[in-house]
């Protein structure tokens, strides 16, 4: 079975850090792109960035509001995907979902993990 | 970078009913378009992608179509499982940017 497994949500203070991992399973997990997208309480998808694969030398996008405080990172032989995020803020509060970018020219989210939940309060 | 905008933010309708969401890019953004559904408490599901082609398993009452900046999803007929949130977004290019979300009830 095709599957995203995220990990490492919590409650973390403003400007502190936390590292969420996303286990995948059941596809070639090297050949692929990533992404991670995020979701605040009772808001809309955002999409904070993307990871390609080898071929493509592992480059890295990342969305405006989070450049320069979340590094994403993969280590194919672990078929794992990491976030690590730095200085966060309260508007980083949300569920962070791990997204498998399908093969081919037609880039979308084809998988979808469940989510992990990422709090910052005080 | 280019905004994307959907219309309505909300809506209610009948089970039965036709119901047409539209997705506008502030710039032409091809085909490279893509639908989500996500249902209340659910992971987002991918519906449609290239703006028009539905994906494995997804009923044949939802269809898309448009390209370059205008764009809409409709449901046929509304079904009572149909009740979800949908989003656009483009893939052509990052920021790989959502819409705001339409979320779909029933009247």
């Amino acid at each position: 079975e095709v599957q995203l497994v995220e990990s490492g949500g919590g409650l973390v203070q403003p400007g502190g850090s936390l590292r969420l991992s996303c286990a995948a399973s059941g596809f070639t997990f090297s050949d692929h792109y990533m992404d991670w997208v995020r979701q605040a309480p009772g808001k809309g998808l955002e999409w904070v960035g993307r990871i390609r694969n080898k071929a493509n030398s592992y480059s890295i996008e990342y969305a405006a509001s989070v450049k320069g405080r979340f590094t994403i990172s993969r280590d194919d032989s672990k078929n794992s995907l990491y976030l690590q995020m730095n200085s966060l803020k309260t508007e980083d509060t949300a569920v962070y979902y791990c997204a498998r970018v399908r093969l081919g020219t037609t880039k979308v989210f084809d998988i979808w993990g469940q989510g992990t939940m990422v709090t910052v309060s005080s | 970078d280019i905004q994307m905008t959907q219309s309505p933010s909300s809506l209610s309708a009948s089970v039965g009913d036709r119901v047409t969401i539209t997705c506008r890019a502030t710039q032409g953004i091809s085909n490279y378009l893509a639908w989500y559904q996500q249902k209340p408490g659910r992971v987002p599901k991918l519906l449609i992608s290239a703006a028009s082609t539905l994906e494995s398993g997804v009923p044949s009452r939802f269809s898309g179509s448009g390209s370059g900046t205008d764009f809409t999803l409709t449901i046929s007929s509304l079904q009572a499982e149909d009740v979800a949130t949908y989003y656009c977004q483009k893939y052509n290019s990052a920021p790989y940017t959502f819409g705001q979300g339409t979320k779909l009830e029933i009247k």
